[in-house]
């Protein structure tokens, strides 16, 4: 089974600074896909950004870019020019790319996630 | 395009009684997934399904059941509600993982046994 661990309960960072949330995950597959999802206080959860295992290259989306450490099992998220709207919990989660082959199991493994507070 | 619609949005039982959330999706998704999360712990997986006729269990099913007659439908029934199930309750769907799409979630329930 895989495990998903963000280290940082908390962080808090200026407005308009650069900020980075951690995660690190353990598995025995190679093939994968690797998210982070925002949960503002209306719950709602909206995917912030994606990457898939076999790309080398860090996904980006506006502010929002990961760090994809494969050999590491390492998956930052560094939120630039930090907003009040990006005030939030965070989660890291995975999902094995292997069902569809007729192994492994479908849903996501999430962390515990991280409560980013922003200073105005 | 609603996206995935749950209902209730708020819900008390009392100890022992059942209940069925409902989840719907209007994307044609094949894959379908229930969550719950607790304060602390994140989310985690109850039960998912990958098709119509086709579930499986995830990390926390017991005192669950999930069926999937419908590509649309995928209703999360407590048997008997216990204290230990209050907890907030997300569905949420997927096209093939093939595509790299991630879940996208309803806006939860909040479900408090008493």
């Amino acid at each position: 089974a895989q495990t998903v661990t963000q280290s940082q309960p908390e962080m808090s960072v200026q407005e308009a600074e650069t900020v980075t949330l951690s995660c690190t995950y353990d598995t025995s597959e190679s093939d994968y896909y690797l998210f982070w999802y925002k949960q503002p206080p209306s719950r709602q959860m909206i995917l912030v950004i994606r990457q898939e295992a076999y790309k080398q290259q860090n996904a980006t989306e506006n502010r929002f870019s990961v760090n994809f450490q494969k050999a590491a099992k390492s998956f930052s998220l560094k939120i630039s020019d930090s907003q009040l709207g990006d005030a939030a919990m965070y989660f890291c989660a995975y999902r094995s790319a292997y069902y569809e082959a007729g192994g492994g199991a479908d849903g996501l493994t999430f962390g515990k996630g991280t409560h980013l507070i922003i200073q105005p | 395009n609603a996206g995935v619609t749950q209902t209730p949005k708020f819900q008390v039982l009392k100890t022992g009684q059942s209940m069925t959330l409902q989840c719907a999706q209007d994307m044609n998704h094949e894959y379908m997934s229930w969550y719950r999360q607790d304060p602390g712990m994140g989310l985690r997986l109850i039960h998912y399904s990958v098709g119509a006729g086709i579930t499986d269990q995830g990390e926390v099913p017991n005192g669950y059941n999930v069926s999937r007659s419908t590509t649309e439908d995928f209703p999360l029934r407590l048997l008997s509600a216990a204290p230990s199930q209050t907890s907030v309750y997300f569905c949420a769907s997927s096209y093939s993982r093939g595509t790299n799409y991630g879940y996208t979630f309803g806006s939860g329930t909040r479900l408090t046994v008493v």
